[in-house]
């Protein structure tokens, strides 16, 4: 399944398939673009970041793509899980700046 | 890994009292703590940046004499919110930076949220 970021805030997907979480940014002069997990009533973790000198970087389960040309990020999670249903936002960052998020999608695993 | 505490995690108060909120870092030293506001299937807003043994910078729109910060210890930031109002009732969640990351950023460490209803 893959969502269009900020005008689709939720995405559904049925356990075992891959997801694909886009998001948009705006500071042509970050740094370093990071993804974090929100669950439920709780503060955001950190998932992976690249830096904005990369394309791609892959973690467990996890890849991260990087396109400065359209400035878009996309957040793949392979073989999604259902302990993966959370609000997965995209932040940029410019260094010695704060971070900004982004609005956010709504992962919702399937059984 | 890094440890952000917040306390309490829910607090309901009447309108017009004062809420303190606690956050410490628990196995590391947090020179800058950030405090953020979340309103439900919202992003996180940045409040201000905390700064230790210095005053806190907030962002444009944030009433600093609303909302009061100190950052006394290393450890340690507290958020009050004063003279509470039910359009205050959202959830507050702070962080710090924990270090870096093997791309070199930043890396933020949030606490697990703080939920304040007015009434």
């Amino acid at each position: 399944g893959e969502s269009v970021g900020l005008h689709l805030p939720t995405l559904s997907v049925q356990e075992g398939d891959n997801s694909i979480i886009n998001c948009a940014y705006s500071n042509s002069a970050s740094d370093y673009f990071i993804w974090y997990k929100q669950e439920s009533g709780k503060g955001p973790q950190f998932i992976i970041d690249i830096r904005s000198n990369m394309d791609k970087r892959q973690g467990q389960r996890v890849t991260v793509l990087l396109n400065k040309t359209v400035k878009h990020l996309s957040l793949q999670i392979a073989a999604t899980q259902p302990g993966d249903s959370a609000v997965y936002f995209c932040a940029e960052n410019k260094s010695g700046s704060r971070l900004t998020f982004g609005e956010g999608t709504q992962l919702t695993v399937n059984p | 890994g890094a440890v952000v505490s917040q306390h309490p995690s829910r607090v309901i108060c009447k309108s017009g009292t004062s809420v303190k909120i606690e956050c410490r870092s628990l196995d590391f030293q947090a020179t800058t703590m950030f405090w953020y506001r979340q309103f439900p299937k919202q992003s996180l807003m940045l409040m201000a940046t905390s700064n230790e043994g210095s005053k806190a910078t907030y962002e444009q729109g944030v009433e600093k004499d609303k909302f009061l910060i100190n950052h006394a210890s290393l450890t340690l930031s507290t958020l009050t919110v004063t003279s509470a109002h039910p359009e205050d009732s959202s959830f507050y969640i702070c962080s710090a930076t924990s270090g870096g990351s093997s791309s070199g950023a930043n890396v933020l460490t949030f606490g697990a949220g703080s939920r304040l209803t007015v009434l």
